[in-house]
């Protein structure tokens, strides 16, 4: 069954640093996003991506934050120096199309921890 | 603004029924989703509903009231693997993204 894959599973990173986290969704898939859920918390909407651009940002998706589909496969998300804050799990999600009931395939995960 | 309500926490027993009941504000609606989630995991899907009505999937079923802005999620012969959060989620009008409740986790007794 296809997935969604990202890497890497746990990153620990320095405050300031800038990290790269990684996903490869599902081939045919047209619409990417991340989201995120601080231990707890509930999962956030940061950013939808689609025909090679941002379609919608939420307000926590600032100047620090961007994403790439380098490739025909890969789908990025970069923090360019980060925060305590930060510290979260990252989900990578998919979906085929915006049809009725398409749901979204999500990743396992990026857990990231700044230190 | 944009709300999606669910309780907190719930509790229930080996082979009972539960429902999961969300309340939702959205300033658009392109349908509502169920989603569970073990500890550390992600979230997989469980249910659509866009129509009121019931939607039945083995021993879940799901239950949308447009004009109420309310769903359940109803679990049937609960197991202990059930034990998890389950996430409401809706499609607003854009339907880029999904607006999220907090989730409902539901711890399973013997």
């Amino acid at each position: 069954e296809p997935e969604v894959t990202q890497t890497p599973s746990h990153q620990v990173t320095q405050m300031g640093q800038e990290v790269i986290l990684r996903c490869v969704p599902i081939s045919n898939h047209l619409y990417f996003y991340w989201y995120r859920q601080i231990l707890g918390q509930k999962v956030e909407f940061l950013v939808s991506f689609y025909n090679n651009e941002i379609s919608e940002k939420s307000e926590i998706f600032d100047d620090q934050f961007s994403v790439e589909r380098p490739d025909g496969s890969n789908f990025t998300l970069k923090i360019r120096s980060t925060k305590l804050e930060d510290s979260a799990m990252y989900f990578c999600a998919s979906r085929a199309d915006l049809g009725m009931n398409t749901e979204a395939f999500f990743g396992q995960g990026t857990r990231l921890t700044v230190v | 603004g944009q709300n999606i309500d669910q309780p907190t926490e719930m509790t229930a027993t080996e082979g009972a029924i539960v429902q999961i009941n969300c309340t939702y504000q959205t300033s658009g609606f392109n349908g509502l989703f169920w989603y569970q989630q073990h500890a550390g995991e992600a979230p997989t899907f469980l249910s659509y509903n866009v129509l009121d009505g019931l939607e039945e999937k083995g021993r879940f079923s799901s239950f949308l009231s447009r004009s109420k802005g309310y769903s359940y999620l109803l679990l049937k012969e609960l197991q202990m693997k059930d034990s998890a959060s389950y996430l409401c989620a809706v499609g607003t009008n854009s339907n880029y993204q999904l607006i999220w409740g907090a989730g409902t986790k539901l711890i399973i007794k013997p």
